[in-house]
C-alpha cells in the first residue's frame, strides 16, 4: 500500500524568508502524481501545485516550487519570500496514476508558522 | 471558491443518531470524492464515485454509506453515530475518472459534532 509521511509536524520561517517543507512517499508503481495542498485556520483545502511522475521538470507556481526526488521517492515543497497568508497546515498528497480511481492519500501534515 | 458546495456546514448531534451530508460537485465534474478528517486518523479517503457508481472505497466504516444521484450530486448518510465520528467531512470533485488533468477540488467541508 502507498504510504505519504511528512516528519515535521511544524516548521516556521520569517516572513520574506524561505522554507522548505519535506514529503516522503512509498510506492511500487511508475505512474503517479503528488500534491501539496494548504489548509488555512478557515480549513478549506486548497491545491498549492501538483507534480506528474513522469515530468523530471520540477513544478513551480509562481513562490511555491518542489524538488522531485524519483528515486528517493521525496517531493519537498520550497515557499519562497514567505507571506503572513501562507500561515497553515500543510498536505503532501498521492494519486496512483494508473488506476480507475483519483483517491489521494495524505501524509499528516505540517504546520507553518510565518513570523512577522 | 472552488465552486464545490456542501450542506449544512456545521452539524451537531447525539450519539445513536443518522445524519445526512451534501455534496454539489463544480459544473461538469462526473467525480465525487469524500474524505474524513479528524485528530487522530488525520485525512482520509472514504469513498469515490463516478457518474452515478461507486468506485473505489477507503476506509469506511459499515456504518457509512454514500450515493451519488443522476443530477451528480452526492451524498454520505453516517448512522449510529459515536463520538469518535466528530470529524471535518470534505467532498472534492473533478472532470473524470482518474485522468492527468483530474486534480482534486475541495468543498469547504461539514464540521460534524457527535455529542
Amino acid at each position: 500500500a502507498q504510504t505519504v509521511t511528512q516528519s515535521q509536524p511544524e516548521m516556521s520561517v520569517q516572513e520574506a524568508e524561505t522554507v522548505t517543507l519535506s514529503c516522503t512517499y512509498d510506492t511500487s508503481e511508475s505512474d503517479y502524481y503528488l500534491f501539496w495542498y494548504k489548509q488555512p485556520p478557515s480549513r478549506q483545502m486548497i491545491l498549492v501545485i501538483r507534480q506528474e511522475a513522469y515530468k523530471q521538470q520540477n513544478a513551480t507556481e509562481n513562490r511555491f516550487s518542489v524538488n522531485f526526488q524519483k528515486a528517493a521517492k521525496s517531493f519537498s515543497l520550497k515557499i519562497s519570500d514567505s507571506q503572513l497568508g501562507d500561515a497553515a497546515m500543510y498536505f503532501c498528497a498521492y494519486r496512483p496514476g494508473s488506476s480507475n480511481t483519483g483517491k489521494l492519500i495524505f501524509g499528516q501534515g505540517t504546520t507553518l508558522q510565518v513570523k512577522p | 471558491d472552488s465552486g464545490v458546495t456542501q450542506t449544512p456546514k456545521h452539524l451537531i448531534t447525539a450519539t445513536g443518531q443518522r445524519v445526512t451530508l451534501r455534496c454539489s460537485p463544480r459544473s461538469g465534474d462526473l467525480s465525487v470524492y469524500w474524505y474524513q478528517q479528524s485528530l487522530d486518523q488525520g485525512l482520509q479517503f472514504l469513498i469515490h464515485y463516478y457518474n452515478g457508481e461507486e468506485r473505489a472505497k477507503g476506509n469506511i466504516l459499515e456504518r457509512f454509506s454514500a450515493q451519488q444521484f443522476p443530477d451528480l450530486h452526492s451524498e454520505l448518510n453516517l448512522s449510529s453515530l459515536e463520538l469518535g465520528d466528530s470529524a471535518l467531512y470534505f467532498c472534492a470533485s473533478t472532470l473524470g475518472l482518474a485522468g492527468v488533468t483530474d486534480t482534486q477540488y475541495f468543498g469547504p467541508g461539514t464540521r460534524l459534532t457527535v455529542l
